[in-house]
């Protein structure tokens, strides 16, 4: 199983400021036949379901600021806040799908300082 | 505009069955593969199965050969039988579409005598 692994767990931060949460996989997430590197970012606000914020490393999802982006590459991925906002707040999660069994990090909570 | 409603979930004594229901709209639901997450108290996501357009089935070591995924393209509904369950399968059980790009509210099942 690909073993996926977050940093910091915990991240105060103050609006306006950046923000990023490091990933990082036990093996490498790129697709060889295609190019792809499946690495997707998620934020769970408090008492609601998970929402897909980056898929496919870096692609926005539907409706997402573009002050969210994801970046890396291989086995290491960042998710960039370029300034944080109230309602950024939450636990963040990086889940891989490039192979079964599919696997998330352990989550960084964010909150305002 | 996708919508995923689950039902099913409540209390279960350890060792009984439950089944899951995922009632889906807004979206073409024979052209995608579907997905269910679980979420216990306080915890992280984890995937629990997966079954593609052709029903091919997966399922995360924790389930196999207690939880069965099926779909009825026909009523638009992804299920999830859950058999022999356990204490540690309390949760909140989330039906998640294809690529994990949408995701219902969840319904809660609780193994408990």
């Amino acid at each position: 199983d690909i073993v996926m692994t977050q940093t910091p767990l915990s991240l105060p931060v103050t609006p306006g400021e950046p923000a990023s949460i490091s990933c990082r996989s036990s093996q490498s997430l790129l697709d060889s036949d295609n190019g792809n590197t499946y690495l997707d970012w998620y934020l769970q606000k408090p008492g609601q379901s998970p929402q897909l914020l980056i898929y496919t490393l870096s692609y926005r999802a539907s409706g997402v600021p573009d002050r969210f982006s994801g970046s890396g590459s291989g086995t290491d991925f960042t998710l960039n806040i370029s300034r944080v906002e109230a309602e950024d707040v939450g636990l963040y999660y990086c889940m891989q799908r490039l192979d079964f069994p599919v696997t998330f990090g352990p989550g960084t909570k964010v909150d305002i300082k | 505009e996708v919508r995923l409603v689950e039902s099913g979930g409540g209390l279960v004594k350890p060792g009984g069955s439950l089944r899951l229901s995922c009632a889906a709209s807004g979206f073409a639901f024979n052209d995608y593969t579907m997905n269910w997450v679980r979420q216990a108290p306080g915890k992280g996501l984890e995937w629990v199965s997966s079954i593609g357009k052709s029903g091919y089935m997966y399922y995360a070591d924790s389930g196999k050969g207690r939880f069965t995924i099926s779909r009825d393209n026909a009523k638009n509904s992804l299920y999830l039988q859950m058999n022999s369950l356990r204490g540690e399968d309390t949760a909140l059980y989330y039906c998640v579409r294809g690529a994990f790009d949408s995701w219902g509210q969840g319904t809660l099942v609780t193994v408990s005598s």
